[in-house]
């Protein structure tokens, strides 16, 4: 079966850090670009950022408000990608979606993870 | 920045009645660029329809997208009960970032 599982949502004091996972199955993960997309309370999707595949560079690039704060990463050995949010707001309080992104559209949601910012 | 404005913003039918949902962009969008996403409440958002017009997998053919430049549509043939959703549009280009436009939600009556 094709899926992406999130995991690592927590409640985090503002200023804290936090580590999301994604761990990806089913598809040909080492060839894939992959994606975190955020949904805040009662809101719309917007984009967080994405990494590409080793064959390209493994790169990242990255929404404005999250640039600088948050780095996504690989491990090709076990299927699974990372967000590491760093000096979190409340304003990130959101579900994070992770999802594989195929050619120019996310294929393949797994069902988020959500992360609270709050004092 | 590509700038994607979805309207209406809610779109109230009855069931059997079609739904036209527009998505206007900022900037011309390739044709290949530019995907709908369906989100039911309480799930997470699933593909719909990608490089404007392709149905994704078991995507009944009801639903149907066209369009091209800075104007694109998302139609819903004949209504039904489990189309309550909010519908959202996407575009990727080769720079950051890849943009959603605000959505449309879709009530039935």
């Amino acid at each position: 079966e094709v899926q992406v599982v999130e995991s690592g949502g927590d409640l985090v004091k503002p200023g804290g850090s936090l580590r999301l996972s994604c761990a990806a199955s089913g598809f040909p993960f080492k060839a894939a670009w992959m994606t975190w997309v955020r949904q805040a309370p009662g809101k719309g999707l917007e984009w967080v950022g994405l990494i590409k595949d080793e064959s390209n560079g493994g790169t990242t690039d990255y929404a404005a408000p999250v640039k600088g704060r948050f780095s996504i990463s690989r491990d090709d050995s076990k299927n699974t990608v990372y967000l590491q949010m760093n000096s979190l707001r409340t304003e990130d309080t959101a579900v994070y979606y992770c999802a594989w992104l195929y050619y120019h559209y996310m294929d393949v949601w797994g069902k988020g993870t959500t992360v609270t910012v709050s004092s | 920045e590509i700038v994607l404005t979805q309207s209406p913003g809610t779109l109230s039918l009855s069931p059997g009645e079609r739904a036209t949902l527009s998505c206007r962009a900022s900037q011309t969008v390739s044709r290949t660029d530019l995907a709908w996403y369906q989100q039911k409440p309480g799930q997470a958002p699933s593909l719909l329809i990608y490089g404007a017009s392709n149905r994704a997998a078991g995507i009944p053919d009801r639903f149907s997208g066209s369009g091209s430049g800075t104007d694109f549509t998302l139609t819903i043939s004949r209504l039904e009960p489990e189309d309550l959703a909010v519908y959202y549009c996407q575009q990727y280009v080769d720079s950051p970032p890849l943009t959603f436009g605000g959505g449309t939600k879709v009530e039935i009556k």
